[in-house]
């Protein structure tokens, strides 16, 4: 049973423009939520958070929304860039130290 | 953000022979790591949780007498594969939890990738 998705395997966007990352989960006890960047043969490296008594969270080009009555999170990513190509990872967890992963968005940004 | 190395970042081994990957965190304390298994283009797949001082949890499926893990400190962790065998070869990855002062994030350590012949 897969708690964590994303139905978007990839996703491709033109440089300077926004991209959208999207996972849904089914478990409401989760209470918060991760995004990880993560490139071939590395490990993955953190990006942001939000708790859910939150619904959006900021932090320089990156913004993450949650809505919690969709059981959906989103990241944005405004503007694009070339380095931002990578695999992304959205994860939940419910008040305990494990991680849930989603399958991972390929994200492609052209020049 | 915090720093999690990993040593070795590659290893190969004969069928039949031991494996040990070393974890730490290097400027903070991980009372809790936790070690992550990723095949190719899937997501990583927890397979334990290392707490400092007690024995691991293993996710169901996990072998617990296979993959020995061991937190001997707040800085480190290690995941011994035994007996190892090519379909043990992955990419193995290792986290630390760092939680307090409003922080709860787990930091990822740059993988090791496993070959086994």
């Amino acid at each position: 049973d897969q708690q964590v998705k994303q139905n978007s395997p990839s996703l491709s966007v033109q440089e300077g423009r926004i991209s959208i990352l999207n996972c849904d989960y089914t478990n409401s006890m989760f209470d918060y939520f991760l995004w990880y960047k993560k490139y071939p043969a590395e490990g993955p490296t953190f990006l942001i958070s939000i708790s859910s008594i939150k619904d959006k969270n900021e932090d320089g080009r990156f913004t993450v929304f949650l809505n919690k009555s969709a059981k959906h999170l989103s990241l944005h990513i405004v503007p694009s860039q070339p380095g931002d190509s990578a695999v992304y990872f959205c994860a939940a967890s419910n008040n305990t130290d494990k991680l849930i992963f989603g399958t991972g968005t390929r994200l492609q940004v052209f020049p | 953000g915090a720093v999690v190395s990993q040593h070795p970042s590659w290893v190969i081994c004969k069928s039949g022979t031991s494996v040990k990957i070393e974890c730490r965190s290097l400027d903070f304390q991980a009372t809790t790591m936790f070690w992550y298994r990723q095949f190719p283009k899937q997501s990583l797949m927890l397979m334990a949780t290392s707490n400092e001082g007690s024995k691991a949890t293993y996710e169901q499926g996990v072998e617990k007498d296979k993959f020995l893990i061991n937190h001997a400190s707040l800085t480190l962790s290690t995941l011994t594969v035994t007996s190892a065998h090519p379909e043990d070869s992955s990419f193995y990855i290792c986290s630390a939890r760092e939680f307090g002062s409003g922080t709860d994030t787990q930091y990822f350590g740059p993988g090791t990738r496993l070959t086994v012949l």
